[in-house]
Protein backbone atom coordinates (compact mmCIF):
# COMPACT_ATOMS: atom_id res chain seq x y z
CA UNK A 1 0.00 0.00 0.00
CA UNK A 2 1.47 3.10 -1.14
CA UNK A 3 1.17 6.31 1.98
CA UNK A 4 1.69 8.49 -0.81
CA UNK A 5 -0.17 8.43 -4.17
CA UNK A 6 1.04 11.51 -6.98
CA UNK A 7 -1.44 11.84 -10.20
CA UNK A 8 -1.18 11.58 -13.00
CA UNK A 9 1.96 9.31 -13.43
CA UNK A 10 2.77 11.13 -16.99
CA UNK A 11 1.65 14.68 -17.98
CA UNK A 12 2.75 15.69 -21.32
CA UNK A 13 1.64 19.71 -21.94
CA UNK A 14 2.26 21.82 -25.04
CA UNK A 15 4.44 25.05 -23.72
CA UNK A 16 2.53 27.50 -22.13
CA UNK A 17 -0.25 25.68 -20.65
CA UNK A 18 -1.29 25.50 -16.85
CA UNK A 19 -0.29 22.04 -15.06
CA UNK A 20 -1.38 20.59 -12.01
CA UNK A 21 0.38 17.43 -10.25
CA UNK A 22 -2.00 16.39 -7.15
CA UNK A 23 -0.53 14.40 -4.71
CA UNK A 24 -2.89 12.23 -1.64
CA UNK A 25 -1.50 10.80 1.24
CA UNK A 26 -2.83 8.46 3.91
CA UNK A 27 -0.93 8.94 7.20
CA UNK A 28 -0.74 12.28 9.60
CA UNK A 29 1.92 14.38 8.26
CA UNK A 30 3.46 17.30 9.71
CA UNK A 31 5.02 18.53 6.61
CA UNK A 32 4.83 18.06 2.60
CA UNK A 33 7.88 18.71 0.05
CA UNK A 34 7.47 19.06 -3.41
CA UNK A 35 10.79 18.68 -5.36
CA UNK A 36 11.75 18.03 -8.48
CA UNK A 37 14.53 15.50 -10.22
CA UNK A 38 16.38 16.68 -13.26
CA UNK A 39 16.59 14.39 -16.12
CA UNK A 40 20.38 13.92 -15.12
CA UNK A 41 18.93 12.86 -11.62
CA UNK A 42 19.57 15.37 -9.29
CA UNK A 43 17.14 16.46 -6.88
CA UNK A 44 16.01 19.99 -5.97
CA UNK A 45 13.78 21.26 -3.04
CA UNK A 46 10.71 23.24 -4.64
CA UNK A 47 8.49 23.91 -1.38
CA UNK A 48 7.99 22.39 2.37
CA UNK A 49 4.50 22.89 2.98
CA UNK A 50 2.83 22.42 6.61
CA UNK A 51 -0.33 24.80 5.57
CA UNK A 52 -1.77 26.52 3.29
CA UNK A 53 -0.17 27.62 0.08
CA UNK A 54 3.45 29.02 -1.52
CA UNK A 55 4.12 30.84 -4.69
CA UNK A 56 7.67 31.28 -5.98
CA UNK A 57 8.07 32.43 -9.63
CA UNK A 58 5.35 30.52 -11.63
CA UNK A 59 5.21 27.70 -9.11
CA UNK A 60 2.69 27.30 -6.58
CA UNK A 61 2.02 24.94 -4.07
CA UNK A 62 -1.47 24.00 -1.68
CA UNK A 63 -1.67 21.88 0.72
CA UNK A 64 -5.37 20.37 2.39
CA UNK A 65 -4.59 18.67 5.75
CA UNK A 66 -8.18 17.89 6.29
CA UNK A 67 -8.48 16.23 2.47
CA UNK A 68 -4.85 14.87 2.86
CA UNK A 69 -4.17 16.07 -0.80
CA UNK A 70 -1.28 18.86 -1.98
CA UNK A 71 -1.30 20.03 -5.27
CA UNK A 72 1.56 21.50 -7.60
CA UNK A 73 0.80 24.18 -9.84
CA UNK A 74 2.83 25.76 -12.89
CA UNK A 75 1.51 28.47 -14.52
CA UNK A 76 2.90 29.40 -18.07
CA UNK A 77 4.73 26.10 -18.64
CA UNK A 78 7.97 25.89 -20.62
CA UNK A 79 10.02 22.99 -21.94
CA UNK A 80 12.86 23.24 -19.02
CA UNK A 81 10.00 22.56 -17.02
CA UNK A 82 10.18 18.98 -18.34
CA UNK A 83 11.30 16.94 -14.79
CA UNK A 84 9.70 14.48 -12.28
CA UNK A 85 8.29 16.09 -9.15
CA UNK A 86 8.17 13.91 -6.23
CA UNK A 87 6.09 14.44 -3.33
CA UNK A 88 7.12 13.08 -0.08
CA UNK A 89 5.66 13.52 3.41
CA UNK A 90 7.39 13.74 6.90
CA UNK A 91 5.14 11.81 9.54
CA UNK A 92 3.74 13.49 12.27
CA UNK A 93 5.43 13.14 15.83
CA UNK A 94 8.24 12.17 14.52
CA UNK A 95 11.45 14.04 15.10
CA UNK A 96 12.96 17.31 14.48
CA UNK A 97 14.59 16.59 11.52
CA UNK A 98 12.97 17.37 8.60
CA UNK A 99 14.16 14.52 6.35
CA UNK A 100 13.14 11.04 7.21
CA UNK A 101 10.53 11.07 4.12
CA UNK A 102 8.33 8.92 2.60
CA UNK A 103 8.29 9.52 -1.28
CA UNK A 104 5.59 9.33 -3.71
CA UNK A 105 6.37 7.56 -7.18
CA UNK A 106 6.49 10.51 -8.91
CA UNK A 107 4.95 12.57 -12.04
CA UNK A 108 6.84 12.54 -15.38
CA UNK A 109 6.09 15.87 -17.03
CA UNK A 110 7.32 17.05 -20.17
CA UNK A 111 6.15 20.26 -21.82
CA UNK A 112 6.80 20.45 -25.41
CA UNK A 113 7.87 23.35 -27.44
CA UNK B 1 23.31 29.35 -3.88
CA UNK B 2 25.03 26.86 -1.32
CA UNK B 3 25.54 23.61 -2.34
CA UNK B 4 25.94 20.10 -0.98
CA UNK B 5 28.85 18.08 -2.75
CA UNK B 6 28.99 14.30 -3.41
CA UNK B 7 31.65 12.66 -4.64
CA UNK B 8 32.29 10.35 -6.66
CA UNK B 9 29.71 10.93 -9.13
CA UNK B 10 30.14 7.11 -10.13
CA UNK B 11 31.22 4.44 -8.29
CA UNK B 12 31.81 0.49 -9.89
CA UNK B 13 32.49 -1.81 -7.14
CA UNK B 14 32.51 -5.92 -7.00
CA UNK B 15 30.17 -7.25 -4.46
CA UNK B 16 31.01 -8.15 -1.30
CA UNK B 17 33.73 -5.23 -1.35
CA UNK B 18 33.32 -1.88 1.24
CA UNK B 19 32.60 1.59 -0.53
CA UNK B 20 32.29 4.72 1.12
CA UNK B 21 30.40 7.86 -0.44
CA UNK B 22 31.00 11.03 0.31
CA UNK B 23 29.24 14.38 1.12
CA UNK B 24 30.32 18.27 1.91
CA UNK B 25 26.84 19.11 3.12
CA UNK B 26 25.74 23.18 3.70
CA UNK B 27 27.89 24.59 6.27
CA UNK B 28 26.50 26.37 8.06
CA UNK B 29 23.66 22.69 8.08
CA UNK B 30 22.81 20.52 11.15
CA UNK B 31 21.14 17.67 10.35
CA UNK B 32 22.33 15.05 7.36
CA UNK B 33 20.88 12.70 5.19
CA UNK B 34 21.24 9.58 2.87
CA UNK B 35 18.74 8.56 0.94
CA UNK B 36 18.61 5.95 -2.15
CA UNK B 37 17.01 5.29 -5.42
CA UNK B 38 17.18 2.28 -7.21
CA UNK B 39 16.43 2.43 -11.21
CA UNK B 40 12.96 3.26 -11.80
CA UNK B 41 11.87 3.24 -8.57
CA UNK B 42 10.65 5.98 -5.52
CA UNK B 43 13.18 7.70 -3.71
CA UNK B 44 13.49 5.74 -0.13
CA UNK B 45 14.99 7.16 3.18
CA UNK B 46 18.03 5.47 4.78
CA UNK B 47 19.32 7.83 7.70
CA UNK B 48 19.04 10.97 8.78
CA UNK B 49 22.38 12.36 11.67
CA UNK B 50 22.09 15.10 13.63
CA UNK B 51 24.63 16.20 16.72
CA UNK B 52 27.26 13.35 15.65
CA UNK B 53 24.85 10.18 16.14
CA UNK B 54 22.15 8.83 14.18
CA UNK B 55 18.62 10.25 15.00
CA UNK B 56 16.95 8.10 12.38
CA UNK B 57 17.40 5.63 10.19
CA UNK B 58 14.80 2.92 8.28
CA UNK B 59 14.48 -0.73 7.98
CA UNK B 60 16.99 -0.58 5.13
CA UNK B 61 19.58 0.86 7.24
CA UNK B 62 20.87 -2.23 8.52
CA UNK B 63 24.33 -3.89 9.95
CA UNK B 64 26.01 -3.33 6.45
CA UNK B 65 25.37 0.13 6.86
CA UNK B 66 27.65 2.94 9.07
CA UNK B 67 27.82 6.74 8.48
CA UNK B 68 30.05 9.31 9.93
CA UNK B 69 31.01 12.72 10.43
CA UNK B 70 34.55 12.49 10.18
CA UNK B 71 35.52 15.58 10.53
CA UNK B 72 34.10 19.43 10.13
CA UNK B 73 32.84 19.03 6.27
CA UNK B 74 32.55 15.67 5.31
CA UNK B 75 29.53 13.37 5.92
CA UNK B 76 30.22 9.62 4.89
CA UNK B 77 28.13 6.39 3.58
CA UNK B 78 29.91 3.46 4.19
CA UNK B 79 28.47 0.09 2.98
CA UNK B 80 30.46 -2.86 4.47
CA UNK B 81 29.96 -5.93 1.80
CA UNK B 82 28.41 -4.61 -1.07
CA UNK B 83 25.46 -6.94 -2.53
CA UNK B 84 24.34 -6.69 -6.03
CA UNK B 85 21.21 -4.71 -4.61
CA UNK B 86 22.51 -2.45 -3.47
CA UNK B 87 23.43 -0.59 -6.61
CA UNK B 88 21.49 2.43 -7.35
CA UNK B 89 21.83 5.92 -6.68
CA UNK B 90 22.60 7.09 -3.81
CA UNK B 91 21.84 11.28 -2.58
CA UNK B 92 23.13 13.03 0.71
CA UNK B 93 21.16 15.95 1.47
CA UNK B 94 21.19 18.17 4.53
CA UNK B 95 19.23 21.15 6.30
CA UNK B 96 18.34 23.22 9.03
CA UNK B 97 16.08 23.40 12.06
CA UNK B 98 12.88 23.12 9.83
CA UNK B 99 14.58 24.54 6.80
CA UNK B 100 13.84 22.57 3.34
CA UNK B 101 16.21 20.09 2.13
CA UNK B 102 19.31 20.37 -0.07
CA UNK B 103 19.78 17.74 -2.25
CA UNK B 104 23.69 16.40 -3.68
CA UNK B 105 23.75 15.33 -7.47
CA UNK B 106 23.86 11.60 -6.23
CA UNK B 107 26.37 8.90 -6.43
CA UNK B 108 25.45 6.04 -9.26
CA UNK B 109 26.34 2.82 -7.34
CA UNK B 110 26.94 -0.46 -9.61
CA UNK B 111 28.02 -3.29 -7.77
CA UNK B 112 28.81 -6.02 -10.77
Amino acid sequence: KNEVEQSPQNLTAQEGEFITINCSYSVGISALHWLQQHPGGGIVSLFMLSSGKKKHGRLIATINIQEKHSSLHITASHPRDSAVYICAVRRMNYGGSQGNLIFGKGTKLSVKP
Amino acid sequence: EPEVTQTPSHQVTQMGQEVILRCVPISNHLYFYWYRQILGQKVEFLVSFYNNEISEKSEIFDDQFSVERPDGSNFTLKIRSTKLEDSAMYFCASSGIGEKLFFGSGTQLSVL
